[in-house]
């Protein structure tokens, strides 16, 4: 069964720093990936997706997320950081799209220092 | 012209109590689905349907039901609430080629 890891919690950075969010995926077939975001009281919004292809994948506000295979992670990055990142950050895998199943990680609250 | 809609935004009520939660979608996508978000801002799938036919029925107790009209609506109502009932319940749909889904606002549940 597929899984999803998202290391750390919660993720400090100041403002105009580099954002690294780790997430490792378990899966035995070559996975889809995503990255959510959740602002404080809002619905999840895709940020980006990796189903085939390049394996550097680049999406909304800046993000970036690079899919590697021997490494089984899909970390998402963003080169300066703003106070507007502030949110939760949730990892998600699928490998199937017999039943549309998404798993999702438990989620990294990044923090913006100013 | 909000894509995916929910309602109520808020929603407090006691143990006990009936209550449904309203979904709707303008996408045109064939797959809706309900999600339990925790305290913990922990994100598990409950239910998801195809076109009104149910596909995924989690281990969810049967005090959860699933209801859909149309493909453009899945409603959910819970008997007999609890306080572990308590959570962010989110809608989403999504086409099901790719599986990317797209979230509702989410309601919130308080059960006293």
């Amino acid at each position: 069964a597929q899984s999803v890891t998202q290391l750390g919690s919660h993720v400090s950075v100041s403002e105009g720093a580099l954002v690294l969010l780790r997430c490792n995926y378990s899966s035995s077939v070559p996975p889809y990936l995503f990255w959510y975001v959740q602002y404080p009281n809002q619905g999840l919004q895709l940020l980006l997706k990796y189903t085939t292809g390049a394996t550097l994948v680049k999406g909304i506000n800046g993000f970036e997320a690079e899919f590697k295979k021997s490494e089984t992670s899909f970390h998402l990055t963003k080169p300066s950081a703003h106070m507007s990142d502030a949110a939760e950050y949730f990892c998600a895998v699928s490998v199937s799209n017999r039943d549309d199943k998404i798993i999702f990680g438990k989620g990294t609250r990044l923090h913006i220092l100013p | 012209d909000t894509a995916v809609s929910q309602t109520p935004k808020y929603l407090v009520t006691q143990m006990g109590n009936d209550k449904s939660i309203k979904c709707e979608q303008n996408l045109g996508h064939d797959t809706m689905y309900w999600y339990k978000q925790d305290s913990k801002k922990f994100l598990k799938i409950m239910f998801s349907y195809n076109n009104k036919e149910l596909i995924i029925n989690e281990t969810v107790p049967n005090r959860f039901s699933p209801k859909s009209p149309d493909k453009a609506h899945l409603n959910l109502h819970i008997n007999s609430l609890e306080l572990g009932d308590s959570a962010v319940y989110f809608c989403a749909s999504g086409t099901g080629a790719i599986l990317e889904q797209y979230f509702g606002p989410g309601t919130r549940l308080t059960v006293t």
